[in-house]
């Protein structure tokens, strides 16, 4: 079984400072992982994915991601924020790939971009 | 992502009246999902289809049905509706050679 946990349901920042949205993921094996963006009344949109190439991962609109193994976690950050960052942010786990690679979302982390 | 479509975009339904959403993408994908959205539980998985001929339930399929017409495209009916099946639903396609998923833009369903 895998499972997601994002530590924070909201996050606000000021524009231009940076943006930290913490995820931990639960995984029997080597799991893919990947950030997705939801910006209001949009669909979600792929930020990043992590498949073990490398443990930091650079994604659109300067997002980036850390994997650690040895703390489950995929951190997803952004040094400095803009308006058009605020949106909501879901970590995804990918199943086994025998079991059809099925996503387990984590809850949303919803970011506020203060002026 | 313009190359998965869902229609209606929004829909208000009263209790126990048949619901039909529709998914339709360009993509050439073979893989096709039906997720639900609540607030604060991320999306979940309803139903999952690999191929025409190959549909599966997901971790909360009960109350909904789905249909493979195509390759292109794959159908959510709700066929009695209620209350707590008001949510954001999302279709989504992909590809056995990867796991990545490319969503559609949602529909918005209540259900009163």
């Amino acid at each position: 079984a895998q499972s997601v946990t994002q530590l924070d349901s909201h996050v606000s920042v000021s524009e231009g400072t940076p943006v930290l949205l913490r995820c931990n993921y639960s995984s029997s094996y080597s799991p893919s992982l990947f950030w997705y963006v939801q910006h209001p009344n949009k669909g979600l949109q792929l930020l990043l994915k992590y498949t073990s190439a490398a443990t930091l991962v650079k994604g659109i609109n300067g997002f980036e991601a850390e994997f650690k193994k040895s703390e489950t976690s995929f951190h997803l950050t952004k040094p400095s924020a803009h308006m058009s960052d605020a949106a909501e942010y879901f970590c995804v786990v990918s199943g086994f790939k025998a079991a059809g690679n099925k996503l387990t979302f984590g809850g949303g982390t919803r970011v506020l971009v203060k002026p | 992502d313009a190359d998965v479509t869902q229609t209606p975009r929004n829909r208000i339904t009263k209790t126990g009246k048949r619901i039909m959403l529709e998914c339709s993408q360009t993509k050439g994908h073979d893989r096709m999902y039906w997720y639900r959205q609540d607030p604060g539980l991320g999306l979940r998985l309803i139903y999952y289809s690999f191929d025409v001929k190959d549909i599966n339930k997901g971790e909360i399929s009960d109350g909904y049905s789905v249909s493979r017409q195509a390759q292109a495209k794959f159908s959510l009916s709700l066929e009695s509706a209620i209350p707590n099946q008001t949510a954001l639903y999302f279709c989504a396609t992909g590809t056995a050679g990867t796991d990545t998923q490319y969503f559609g833009p949602g529909t918005r369903l209540t259900v009163l």
